[in-house]
């Protein structure tokens, strides 16, 4: 059960576009359609941003989507904006009915 | 409004127990799974572990397969996470997700278990 790979941080100036890449395996990211992205704002509980690989819930903003290739998901911000500041972590279903978050990445708006 | 509040955190010595809990509401609790996920301090999110909707299948991370156990109360509408042989490492915030399958869609607010001497 180890930890996706996501780049430790990525920065963007506002209005930009940035891309966060979250890399497993075949026994996970490559196995399931299921990856899902959350966001973290510091001191707040995760919130869900992308599921089931590029769909967004109700009342995520449409600058977030994501797409997969092979065993790598990634999110990808536009028009970046001061509020997306946060930390971000992927999250794939996993052998034996497990589940495996990504090691996290640090977005930060320059 | 659908919610989920955890509670039973607090400071507890190596080897001890702690049990925690997670009241829902807002929605048909046992029609859903449920998980713990936890957030050691500065660290990323680790899945810990996960109950089906009705309590018939739990399933764990390695590192607390053995010392923790998953069990829900659907007439309740509570999740529990009874933790034994805890250890340093332990030491997280502890936030229960709703669920089916993937993804986590609703979490609390989180409880904080300090595991130290």
């Amino acid at each position: 059960q180890s930890a996706l790979t996501q780049p430790a941080s990525v920065s963007g100036s506002p209005g930009q576009s940035i891309t966060i890449s979250c890399t497993g395996t075949s026994s996970d990211v490559g196995n399931y359609n299921l990856v899902s992205w959350y966001q973290q704002h510091p001191g707040k509980a995760p919130k869900l941003m992308i599921y089931e690989g590029s769909k967004r819930p109700s009342g995520v903003s449409n600058r977030f989507s994501a797409s997969k290739s092979g065993s790598t998901s990634s999110l990808t911000i536009s028009g970046l904006q001061a509020e997306d500041e946060a930390d971000y972590y992927c999250c794939s279903h996993a052998a034996g009915n497990t589940y495996v978050f990504g090691t996290g990445t640090k977005v930060t708006v320059l | 409004e659908v919610q989920l509040v955890e509670s039973g955190g607090g400071w507890v010595q190596p080897g001890g127990s702690l049990r925690l809990s997670c009241v829902a509401s807002g929605f048909i609790f046992s029609s859903y799974d449920m998980s713990w996920v936890r957030q050691a301090p500065g660290k990323g999110l680790e899945w810990v572990s996960g109950i089906s909707n009705g309590g018939g299948r739990t399933n764990y991370a390695d590192s607390v397969e053995g010392r923790f156990t998953i069990s829900r109360g659907n007439s309740k509408n509570t999740l529990y996470l009874q933790m034994n042989s805890l250890r340093a490492e332990d030491t997280a915030v502890y936030y229960c997700a709703k669920h089916q399958g993937l993804p986590f869609d609703i979490w609390g607010q989180g409880t904080m278990v300090t595991v130290s001497s």
